[in-house]
């Protein structure tokens, strides 16, 4: 089964600051690849999303993703943060033909204004 | 608004009791999830359904029960509550062409 793994899950920083959260899976074959956000209270939102073409992706908010299959890597970035931004952010692979998401642990990141 | 429904919101509930938590899509998806999300441990699968009249196991099935009786409606049951069930539940649904997953509010569920 694939894994997917994202690393220090606690991230406090201040608004300005620039966020990369990292992503990374134990999958083989062809995979689509997925952000999600939970804001405080509320359900998960898709952030953005990788099926095929150039790999880094844009998303909504200001947020990006690039895809280096080489390191079976998938990581978020966002140059300048707000304290708006503060939320859970979650990983997720989905191999090629098998429409089941496997998420990550999530990252909860705390942005002070 | 076109979306997911999930029924309860919010449920305590006495060990051994049974549950059903409900889910309603009107986005005429073809497959439906159920998650559960615990601190720490991110969303983990329960069961899911790909299409109507079919259903699978998740990584986390034990204690669990789904039905598909129709497309929009994907139920999900505890036959017999413990506490290491109290946990938040999503409901999601997705067109399975399109890989991305839709997410229902939640439901909280706490098992004394």
């Amino acid at each position: 089964a694939q894994s997917v793994s994202q690393h220090n899950h606690h991230v406090i920083l201040s608004e300005a600051a620039s966020l990369e959260l990292g992503c990374n899976y134990s999958y083989g074959g062809t995979v689509n690849l997925f952000w999600y956000v939970q804001y405080p209270g509320q359900h998960l939102q898709l952030l953005l999303k990788y099926f095929s073409g150039d790999p880094l992706v844009k998303g909504i908010k200001g947020f990006e993703a690039e895809f280096i299959k080489s390191k079976f890597s998938f990581n978020l970035r966002k140059p300048s943060v707000q304290w708006s931004d503060t939320a859970e952010y979650f990983c997720a692979v989905m191999p090629y033909g098998n429409n089941r998401l496997a998420f990550g642990k999530g990252n909860q990141v705390v942005v002070i204004p | 608004i076109a979306g997911i429904t999930q029924a309860p919101t919010s449920q305590i509930l006495a060990a051994g009791r049974r549950m059903t938590l409900r889910c309603t899509q009107d986005m005429r998806h073809n497959a439906m999830y159920w998650y559960r999300q615990d601190l720490g441990l991110g969303l983990r699968l329960i069961h899911y359904s790909n299409t109507a009249g079919t259903t699978g196991k998740g990584e986390v099935p034990d204690g669990y029960s789904v039905s598909r009786a129709n497309t929009d409606d994907f139920p999900l049951t505890l036959a017999s509550a413990v506490p290491s069930q109290t946990s938040v539940y999503f409901c999601a649904s997705s067109d399975s062409n399109a890989g991305e997953l839709f997410f229902g509010e939640g439901s909280r569920l706490t098992v004394l």
